[in-house]
């Protein structure tokens, strides 16, 4: 079962540098999300799907850009990476209507330098 | 902002003791609340839910009480086990709108 993939799961940057993060989800969930943990700071919405074709901005945004490819997919984008994006990223997906959790993937740990 | 507040950083209990994680929200719109337990170098992964139309919701060693008057609730493990030994996230969503977590509590269980 693999529920949620990301990829990759380690990734080195120079400041300035752009890469996208993929996230997968099996479950047929409409929505999908992208979290960030820092030390101290929980865990804090950058974006989030409701379905395909919508995005919505979370807490914290700024730098990023998402899209929603496919019911399946959806990227992160970081344009011109910044020390303060160094973080381990989540993509979550959860189903739409009453009482459903979310179910994230195994993260994504970004250094940027 | 935040909607979700889990003000205590860190605790620790003697095995076989309760366990007890609180967590406050402000916005009166949510309606259902989640606790999530993370290990390092892992994702969070779904522990126990509750619907604001309940106050208590058991799930084996996991029971989780809601207080919507008071905007509050908490988790209780009993026994707490070695294994408990992580970091909990307190979630909060509207119907069909996105989950929003708190800090974490990292919770140590001392032996």
């Amino acid at each position: 079962n693999a529920g949620v993939t990301q990829t990759p799961k380690f990734q080195v940057l120079k400041t300035g540098q752009s890469m996208t993060l993929q996230c997968a989800q099996d479950m047929n969930h409409n929505s999908m999300y992208w979290y960030r943990q820092d030390p101290g700071m929980g865990l804090r919405l950058i974006y989030y799907s409701a379905s395909e074709g919508t995005t919505d901005k979370g807490e914290v945004p700024n730098g990023y850009n998402v899209s929603r490819l496919n019911k399946r997919e959806f990227s992160l984008r970081l344009e011109s990476a910044a020390p303060s994006q160094t973080s381990v990223y989540f993509c979550a997906s959860s189903g739409r209507g009453l009482n459903t959790e979310a179910f994230f993937g195994q993260g994504t740990r970004l250094t940027v330098v | 902002d935040q909607q979700v507040k889990q003000n205590s950083p860190s605790l620790s209990v003697q095995e076989g003791r309760i366990s007890i994680l609180n967590c406050d929200y402000t916005n009166s719109m949510f309606d259902y609340f989640l606790w999530y337990k993370k290990y390092p170098a892992e994702g969070p992964t779904f522990l126990i839910s509750i619907s604001s139309i309940k106050d208590k919701n058991e799930d084996g060693r996991f029971t989780v009480f809601l207080n919507k008057s008071a905007k509050h609730l908490s988790l209780h493990i009993v026994p707490s086990q070695p294994g408990d030994s992580a970091v909990y996230f307190c979630a909060a969503s509207r119907y069909d709108d996105k989950i929003i977590f708190g800090k974490g509590t990292r919770l140590h269980i001392l032996p």
